[in-house]
């Protein structure tokens, strides 16, 4: 079974800084996905980056970005510029590829709240 | 393009009781899935649909089940109430499994 870790409960950041959200994952597989979601007090779970497994390059959306480690099952999320508006929880997400059928099981890690003061 | 819809938005119920949960998919998505969010905790897959059938299930007991509509909406439904069922319930709709699109969720509370 997959496994999903955020060992960061809490981070905060000053406004226009960069931090960086931990996440290491478990798995057997070789074709999958990893997200990073975040989820404000408005409790919809709102997708910030997508990586595909077999892309050695590293997502980047705009202020976001990720440094993808296969080999180490590394999956950090790093955020330019930090605005008021990044505070929000954020979960580390795995997704199985599986393949021609429609089956797919997101694990989400403990998730880590991160506050962007002014 | 309409989001995910879910309906309520928040639930109390009483123990022994059952509860039905709603949801609208996206425009163009086929595929439903449940999720359960325990306060302060990542949320916990229940279930999948795909072609109005349960195409994958979590760690849930039998209590917890579901249906799809011809138009992709879908129902969560509890059974049994018990007070660990206190939950977020959220709604991810998509396309196959590519771009889930989350609902905000029903915030179900049983005393």
């Amino acid at each position: 079974a997959q496994t999903v870790t955020q060992s960061q409960p809490e981070m905060s950041v000053q406004e226009a800084e960069t931090v960086t959200l931990s996440c290491t994952y478990d798995t057997s597989e070789n074709n999958y996905y990893l997200f990073w979601y975040k989820q404000p007090p408005s409790r919809q779970m709102i997708l910030v980056i997508r990586q595909e497994a077999y892309k050695q390059q590293n997502a980047t959306e705009n202020r976001f970005s990720v440094n993808f480690q296969k080999a180490a099952k590394s999956f950090s999320l790093k955020i330019s510029d930090s605005q008021l508006g990044d505070t929000a929880m954020y979960f580390c997400a795995f997704l199985q590829n599986a393949g021609g059928t429609s089956y797919g099981k997101l694990t989400f890690g403990q998730g880590t709240i991160l506050t962007v003061h002014p | 393009e309409t989001g995910v819809t879910q309906s309520p938005t928040h639930l109390i119920k009483t123990r022994g009781q059952q509860v039905t949960l709603r949801c609208s998919s996206q425009s163009g998505h086929n595929t439903v899935s449940w999720y359960q969010q325990a306060l302060g905790q990542g949320p916990q897959f229940i279930f999948q649909y795909y072609r109005e059938e349960e195409n994958g299930r979590g760690n849930f007991p039998p209590r917890f089940s579901g249906l799809q509509f011809p138009n992709y909406s879908s129902e969560l439904n509890v059974n049994a109430l018990e007070l660990d069922d206190s939950a977020l319930y959220l709604c991810a709709s998509s396309l196959h499994n590519y771009g889930y699109t989350f609902g905000s969720g029903t915030r179900l509370t049983v005393v």
